[in-house]
């Protein structure tokens, strides 16, 4: 069964809304989550870390929040733009504490239409 | 920032061949990672290594092994290529509990 779940449907934004990405996972206590953006062809760029005591992280337009009950992340992009058009990927250190490697979601592709 | 260096970016290998895919640091992280990407499948986790001479198998790691003899290089081994490991190979570098970065991949094809 799928550790990570991200929306796997590519999702269609007008530009200048927010644009919010979903990250559910199962069975796991991360010690905490990330995200990161991916343009075709190239590896991944990392955007924000959360910790599992942390609620909410904010950098510039972006957001995430961290919800450890429900096993939840959302990611918003405020103001959406063109260029933030990408597949964005959330990612958990599963095995709790950092000892074992991020396990990446299969990532949402997201599309700011102008 | 920190600069991770993938030795090729397109590599076409025959079936059998032992294939080297290189990877170094410039930032002195401890962690390194090895990674290969496939439509469909995401990212999955081949090797990783906190250490010098130090590694820890990944999710998939039958058909690899790697070396980290110095801190900044990591390499990814293919004993005996085979057409199923075609794939895009992304190393990555971390300090412990930080975000990861991604060297921009290896594009390799197994023919």
């Amino acid at each position: 069964s799928q550790k990570i779940e991200q929306n796997s449907e590519a999702l269609n934004i007008q530009e200048g809304k927010t644009a919010t990405l979903t990250c559910n996972y199962t069975n796991y206590s991360p010690a905490y989550l990330q995200w990161y953006r991916q343009d075709p062809g190239r590896g991944p760029v990392f955007l924000l870390l959360i910790r599992e005591n942390e609620k909410e992280k904010r950098k510039e337009r972006l957001k995430v929040t961290f919800d450890t009950t429900l096993k939840q992340s959302l990611f918003h992009i405020t103001a959406s733009q063109p260029a933030d058009s990408a597949t964005y990927l959330c990612a958990l250190d599963i095995g709790g504490g950092g000892a074992d490697g991020l396990t990446f979601g299969k990532g949402t592709h997201l599309i700011i239409q102008p | 920032d920190v600069k991770v260096t993938q030795s090729s970016r397109y590599l076409v290998k025959r079936t059998g061949e032992k294939v080297f895919l290189e990877c170094v640091q410039d930032m002195d992280h401890e962690n390194m990672f090895w990674y290969r990407q496939d439509p469909g499948l995401g990212l999955r986790l081949i090797y990783f290594s906190y250490d010098v001479k130090m590694k820890e198998k990944g999710d998939i790691p039958e058909g690899y092994s790697v070396s980290r003899e110095k801190k900044e290089r990591f390499s990814l081994i293919l004993e005996s290529a085979s057409t199923n490991q075609t794939s895009m190979y992304l190393c990555a570098s971390s300090l412990q509990g930080m975000g990861y970065t991604f060297g921009s991949g290896t594009r390799l094809t197994v023919v």
